[in-house]
């Protein structure tokens, strides 16, 4: 049963347009969330993250939104640049559980056309 | 300062054979992790370790073993390799909780014919 799920395997946008990626989560003890950028032959790095106890982070041109009773994220990219085209992780993580590991979704890949 | 590093790059192997991936970090971090990504998935655990000298099974351990033995090494050995091992094999380290985000080396490409 997977816990993380990005439903779209991948998202074509305009560069200067939004980019919306979704991950939805279905284990209540989940209490911090991570987005991961990837990059071709080079391993992920962290981008943003979010507490449950919050419903929005911000960071530049990113952006997460929580919706815990939806069990619910979204990570907003305005605007889309066209080096921001890599694979996109969303993961999740319960401090009370899982010794603090990180459970990963599959990924869903950004295209940014010029 | 050279972050999470993995040896070696790639390494093609036939059906049988064994080896050892090497993962280095030198941020001082106490928990390493090992991971394999799949074509199309996402990351899934193989083991980790919480401080020297500690090992423990993630969501995917079978045919995997690894040790600790320094803090900022992680070693990931293949005892028997089978082609369903083919895969990218991500090493990452972070702080302790509450820190929560994990640093990743570049990755290590295993093919098993």
């Amino acid at each position: 049963d997977q816990q993380v799920k990005q439903n779209s395997p991948s998202l074509s946008v305009q560069e200067g347009r939004i980019s919306i990626l979704n991950c939805d989560y279905t284990n209540s003890m989940f209490d911090y969330f991570l987005w991961y950028k990837k990059y071709p032959a080079e391993g992920p790095t962290f981008l943003i993250s979010i507490s449950s106890i919050k419903d929005k982070n911000e960071d530049g041109r990113f952006t997460v939104f929580l919706n815990k009773s939806a069990k619910h994220l979204s990570l907003h990219i305005v605007p889309s640049q066209p080096g921001d085209s890599a694979v996109y992780f969303c993961a999740a993580l319960s401090h009370n559980t899982n010794a603090g590991k990180s459970t990963f979704g599959d990924g869903t890949t950004l295209t940014v056309k010029p | 300062n050279a972050g999470v590093t993995q040896t070696p790059k790639f390494r093609v192997l036939k059906t049988g054979q064994s080896m050892t991936l090497l993962c280095a970090q030198d941020m001082n971090h106490e928990y390493m992790y090992w991971y394999r990504q799949d074509p199309g998935m996402g990351l899934r655990l193989i083991h980790y370790s919480v401080g020297e000298g500690t090992t423990a099974k993630g969501e995917v351990p079978d045919g995997y073993n690894v040790s600790r033995l320094k803090k900022q090494n992680f070693l990931l050995g293949l005892e028997s390799a089978a082609p369903s091992q083919t895969s990218v094999y991500f090493c990452a380290s972070s702080f302790p909780p509450p820190a929560n985000e994990q640093f990743f080396g570049p990755g290590t490409r295993l093919t098993v014919l």
